[in-house]
């Protein structure tokens, strides 16, 4: 199956800081990707969706100037955190589907930001 | 506004029966559907996709897609205690890429 990886895994850091999380489709190419956030025991919550060499579309309510999406290429795409705050904290996930498909939606292993 | 809803958790089976997740859609367009299981503190990973009307089966789980009743299911015959994990139904229309996912359902399989 299609393989997407996160990095980093895990991070923490002071308020006010700005944090980069990478995510890649490493065995296909990716058309879009998509940024969620998930708090404990609760469901995804679709960020922003993020299509090679455009802007990103974020949902209602997410900030576009704090979370900054980037999509680089078809197997990469960047998520900052920029001014972290101990509210950012939560678990970000992304996920890509395969150019040519318009189906099925492949998950990296999220990435637990932590602001102190 | 496309919603998805599954029945409320927390589900319970014994290790051996059979557990039946249930999932509705609003959006009638609704083309694509599929099961993700997430663990607890993981990200969800696909477990089954669905597209035309009737059952598909993958080893223990089968999902079952009636359109015209808005509705799928996830059945997970002889369940085991690794089986317990959220299920998340997501829904995609026929246009666009956006994906609407369900709360979930927590199942917990007891040995």
């Amino acid at each position: 199956g299609a393989v997407v990886s996160q990095h980093p895994s895990r991070v923490i850091c002071k308020s006010g800081t700005s944090v980069k999380i990478e995510c890649r489709s490493l065995d296909f190419q990716a058309t879009t990707m998509f940024w969620y956030r998930q708090f404990p025991k609760k469901s995804l919550m679709l960020m922003a969706t993020s299509n090679e060499g455009s802007k990103a579309t974020y949902e209602q309510g997410v900030e576009k100037d704090k979370f900054l999406i980037n999509h680089a290429s078809l197997t990469l795409s960047t998520l900052t955190v920029t001014s972290a705050h101990p509210e950012d904290s939560s678990f970000y996930i992304c996920s890509a589907i395969e150019f040519g498909s318009y189906n099925e939606q492949f998950f990296g292993p999220g990435t637990r930001l932590t602001v102190l | 506004q496309k919603e998805v809803e599954q029945n409320s958790g927390p589900l319970s089976v014994p290790e051996g029966a059979i557990a039946s997740l249930n999932c509705t859609y609003s959006d009638r367009v609704s083309q694509s559907f599929f099961w993700y299981r997430q663990y607890s503190g993981k990200s969800p990973e696909l477990i089954m996709s669905i597209y035309s009307n009737g059952d598909k089966e993958d080893g223990r789980f089968t999902a079952q897609l009636n359109k015209a009743s808005q509705y799928v299911s996830l059945l997970i015959r002889d369940s085991q205690p690794s089986d317990s994990a959220t299920y998340l139904c997501a829904v995609k229309g026929n246009y666009g890429q956006n994906f609407v996912f369900g709360p979930g359902t927590r199942l917990s399989v007891l040995p």
